[in-house]
């Protein structure tokens, strides 16, 4: 199970940080991923995360933005979302592989419901 | 980047008949692609991986085809449950995962 929390309402140039609790599984044995669904486009990736958190990756859009880390002690995915742009509005949904604990080329097989980001003034 | 893109954008189509649904990538992917459905309010959920296997659970009137830049999914007997928005998604470019716009599924 995969349940995200801490979006909301923030101003252009804010900050907020995104958690995904996770269970059911071996936290630190499968890689994970952020993605966002804004209304009306299409799903875009955002980051990722290998297992053992030595291998981070980040979508053009947000580098240099935000974050990707994972907490192997409270099976917790994070995502600090800094410098915040209206653009980043969208339904954040965190996803482990189905596979191991590497970011490679791996389906998306569970899915969080997603906690909603609005970035406006 | 690789697109995705999908055809066509809606589909009507009745209960009890054949829906067939199309991805085609900008360049080839191998099998790399998957297929999800969604309904409102709800995640993704993974139907097809690596172009034509099932994920645990899904029902065998899901099936997946194809490989390179050419994908196929074919709902064989519409159920009411199956009425939905589907994507897919290419991987073989990892990280950087890219999905279609998706086909909107509905009742005729």
């Amino acid at each position: 199970q995969l349940l995200e929390s801490g979006g909301g309402l923030v101003h252009p140039g804010g900050s907020l940080r995104l958690s995904c609790a996770t269970s059911g599984f071996t936290f630190s044995n499968i890689a994970m991923s952020w993605f966002r669904q804004a209304p009306g486009k299409r799903l875009e990736w955002v980051s990722s995360i290998g297992g053992s958190a030595d291998n981070t990756y980040y979508a053009d859009s947000v580098k240099g933005r935000f974050t990707i880390s994972r907490d192997r002690s409270q099976n917790t995915l994070y995502l600090q979302m800094d410098s915040l742009r209206a653009e980043d509005t969208a339904l954040y949904h965190c996803a482990r592989v189905l596979g191991g604990p590497d970011v490679g080329a791996d389906s998306f097989g569970y899915w969080g419901q997603g906690t909603l980001v609005t970035v406006s003034s | 980047e690789i697109v995705m893109t999908q055809s066509p954008a809606t589909l009507s189509v009745s209960p009890g008949e054949r829906a067939t649904l199309s991805c085609r990538a900008s360049q080839s992917i191998r099998n790399n692609l998957a297929w999800y459905q969604q309904k409102p309010g709800q995640s993704p959920r993974l139907l097809i991986y690596a172009a034509s296997t099932r994920a645990t659970g899904i029902p065998d009137r899901f099936s997946g085809s194809g490989s390179g830049t050419e994908f196929t999914l074919i709902i064989s007997s519409l159920q009411s449950e199956d009425f939905a928005l589907y994507y897919c998604q290419q991987y073989n470019d990892w990280p950087r995962y890219t999905f279609g716009q998706g086909t909107r599924l509905e009742i005729k």
